[in-house]
């Protein structure tokens, strides 16, 4: 088992393109999050998908749109990258509710916007 | 109030020696909590859960919860310089929004 993917691992943007980070995951878990990591910051919730055919807004989604594609899929899109998305960026699945939930995460994407 | 707090550090301590971390947490991520390790560049990787008052040890590793005093703590024996990493506290209030992270402890292990 993979566990949970990411492409690419890295990327550099110029301010105002576009891209979609792509998130896959194999444990047939129906929730899935991105998450952004910055110097200082911790881990910060982008948005989150708790089951296919939803999607909702953490802490920072300003900036970022979601799909989530299908139970495996979930990508994260920059329409226009400013360099203030400039990041870590780490999609995680939830195993579980309540008592015994675990996230797992994948290998990250390191995105710098010029 | 931040929901999931942690001291950024960095903490050393000499090996062989107990690493101590700690956490304190609001009452919305209350319901379960973990300890994750992450080494420089690469993703968060699960250590220790805990869900009920007292002390739980796997190996090396002890968390601690005391619910009445809203903190987590993660002890960490017999130190070797492979511990060093950033520790990352999260709490669970068994929402869909998954898990609360605190910015992370830098912990290094002096050999």
């Amino acid at each position: 088992n993979a566990g949970v993917t990411q492409t690419p691992k890295f990327q550099v943007l110029k301010t105002g393109q576009s891209m979609t980070l792509q998130c896959a995951q194999d444990m047939n878990h129906n929730s899935m999050y991105w998450y952004r990591q910055d110097p200082g910051m911790g881990l910060r919730l982008i948005y989150y998908s708790a089951s296919e055919g939803t999607t909702d807004k953490g802490e920072v989604p300003n900036g970022y749109n979601v799909s989530r594609l299908n139970k495996r899929e979930f990508s994260l899109r920059l329409e226009s990258a400013a360099p203030s998305q400039t990041s870590v960026y780490f999609c995680a699945t939830l195993r579980g509710a309540g008592t015994g939930e675990t996230q797992y995460f994948g290998p990250g994407t390191r995105l710098l916007v010029l | 109030q931040k929901e999931v707090e942690q001291n950024s550090g960095p903490l050393s301590v000499p090996e062989g020696a107990i690493a101590s971390l700690n956490c304190t947490y609001s009452d919305r991520v209350s319901q379960s909590f973990f300890w994750y390790r992450q080494y420089s560049g690469k993703s968060p990787e699960l250590i220790m859960s805990i869900y009920s008052n007292g002390d739980k040890e796997d190996g090396r590793f002890t968390a601690q919860l005391n619910k009445a005093s809203q903190y987590v703590s993660l002890l960490i024996r017999d130190s070797q310089p492979s511990d060093s990493a950033t520790y990352l506290c999260a709490g669970a209030g068994g929402g869909a929004d998954g898990l609360t992270f605190g910015k992370g402890t830098h912990l290094i292990i002096q050999p």
